[in-house]
């Protein structure tokens, strides 16, 4: 079973436009990590957040926010007055603390497209 | 400072050909990860290097695929012979302490093509 998943494939928006990336993960430790990375048209793995399963607090940052519910296993990520620039595939992610090893485990990742 | 620098940026070879890649972690960063992106997908863990003791490598197809990483610096992945389904993006990432708090940092990634 996935222990990310990304239900979106692929989303297209208009510039300007507000746009959702949804994020549910599966695991049963206490304590885990969740992360969200941005993987432009040139390869690199771009951090984006960070959050760890004690801090449910939603995080803003510019046009990008965060939601982190637990009750629904979920990590979604707002982007908001979308651009052209933010045009990339996004990861989610689950590091758990099983074993100490804290090894990233990926979604497969949703592809934004967004149109001038 | 330098980020996970890897080499070469793309790769072209015929399937039965040899391939190595390699990855120069951040200064400091104990540990290493290789990572295979095939198109379309997430990264996939190959193997995950603790200094310069391989600590998970139950991903790895041992028949083909061999990874060291002396004096726990730098790290080479090579696969021999290469298959048609081994073209992926193999990334590289590396992480300090508990990489949790600190987090990962990832190359730029190979980008490995077998014709």
């Amino acid at each position: 079973a996935q222990k990310v998943t990304q239900a979106q494939t692929e989303i297209s928006v208009v510039e300007k436009e507000d746009v959702t990336l949804d994020c549910v993960y599966e695991t049963r430790d206490t304590t885990y990590y969740l992360f969200w990375y941005k993987q432009p048209p040139s390869g690199e793995l771009v951090f984006l957040i960070r959050r760890n399963s004690f801090d449910e607090q939603n995080e803003i940052s510019g046009r990008y926010s965060w939601n982190f519910q637990k009750s629904t296993s979920s990590f979604n990520f707002t982007i908001t007055a979308s651009q052209v620039v933010d045009s990339a595939v996004y990861f989610c992610a689950l590091s758990e603390a099983t074993g100490g090893s804290y090894i990233p485990t990926f979604g497969r990742g949703t592809s934004l497209i967004v149109h001038p | 400072e330098a980020g996970v620098v890897q080499s070469p940026r793309y790769k072209i070879i015929e399937k039965k050909q040899p391939v190595a890649f390699w990855c120069n972690p951040i200064s400091g960063h104990n540990t290493l990860y290789w990572y295979r992106q095939n198109l379309g997908q997430g990264p996939e863990l190959l193997i995950r290097y603790e200094n310069e003791e391989a600590v998970d490598d139950s991903q790895l197809p041992k028949d083909r695929f061999s990874a060291e990483r002396l004096k726990g610096v730098d790290s080479t992945l090579k696969i021999q012979p290469a298959e048609l389904g081994d073209s992926a993006v193999y990334l590289c990432a590396s992480s300090f302490g508990v990489p949790a708090n600190y987090g990962y940092t990832f190359g730029s990634g190979t980008r490995l093509t077998v014709v």
